[in-house]
């Protein structure tokens, strides 16, 4: 069965200590994995997508890598505005493209 | 260009009612997914829809609930006869094809079930 886990579940920084959040994965095989950022009361802002391992994608502070087994979302010199839940999602290759999540990363970056 | 529009985005019902729940895909997407996030849990996918068509229900609860995405219009979730358990925040998602690209989420729709 396909399976996303998310570790830690949350995690607290000072302003510009920079951190890794983990995403274990097993799928039977992987189309893609897909990072999300969700603020309280809102949806999923999508960040991004990686398709094979090696891959990596950046964007302002953060930085996602890839392997077979797992993907990291680096974090360099977090600000404040950083500050949400980190969701990782998987896509198999079979079947139809729903998204399999974890169950995310409480980030809280204080000041 | 507009985003994933849902509506409403805070329904309440009380147990026994009926819940509709509405969303419109971004400007140009034709697959539409809608997922479910109960407190402290991770979403959960329910079901992909596309023009007129259901192409994976898998995570659809076998009773009570229901979906549509019709030719003209909004996608539908239907909730019949709901309970507590249903209380939830519900999302839709689309994208503008099913394989290569990415889902973008709307809102929300938070239910509750008094």
């Amino acid at each position: 069965e396909d399976q996303v886990t998310q570790s830690p579940e949350a995690l607290r920084l000072q302003e510009g200590e920079s951190s890794s959040l983990n995403c274990s994965y097993t799928v039977s095989g992987l189309r893609g994995l897909f990072w999300y950022r969700q603020d309280p009361g809102k949806g999923p802002e999508f960040l991004f997508t990686l398709y094979s391992a090696g891959e990596e994608k950046e964007k302002e502070r953060l930085k996602a890598t890839l392997t077979k087994k797992e993907s990291f979302l680096h974090i360099t010199a977090p600000k404040p505005e950083d500050s949400a839940t980190y969701l990782c999602a998987v896509q198999n290759t079979s079947g139809t493209y729903k998204y399999i999540f974890g169950t995310g990363t409480r980030l809280k970056v204080l000041a | 260009n507009a985003g994933v529009m849902q509506n409403p985005r805070h329904l309440v019902r009380r147990r026994g009612q009926e819940a509709r729940l509405r969303c419109s895909p971004m400007k140009g997407h034709s697959h539409v997914y809608w997922y479910r996030q109960l407190p402290e849990e991770g979403l959960k996918f329910m079901v992909y829809l596309q023009k007129e068509n259901i192409i994976d229900e898998s995570g659809m609860p076998k009773e009570r609930f229901s979906a549509e995405f019709p030719k003209e219009g909004p996608s539908i979730l239907r909730i019949q006869q709901v309970v507590r358990g249903d209380s939830a925040a519900y999302f839709c998602a689309s994208s503008s094809t099913g394989a290569d690209s990415e889902q973008y989420f709307g809102p929300g729709t938070r239910l509750t079930v008094t």
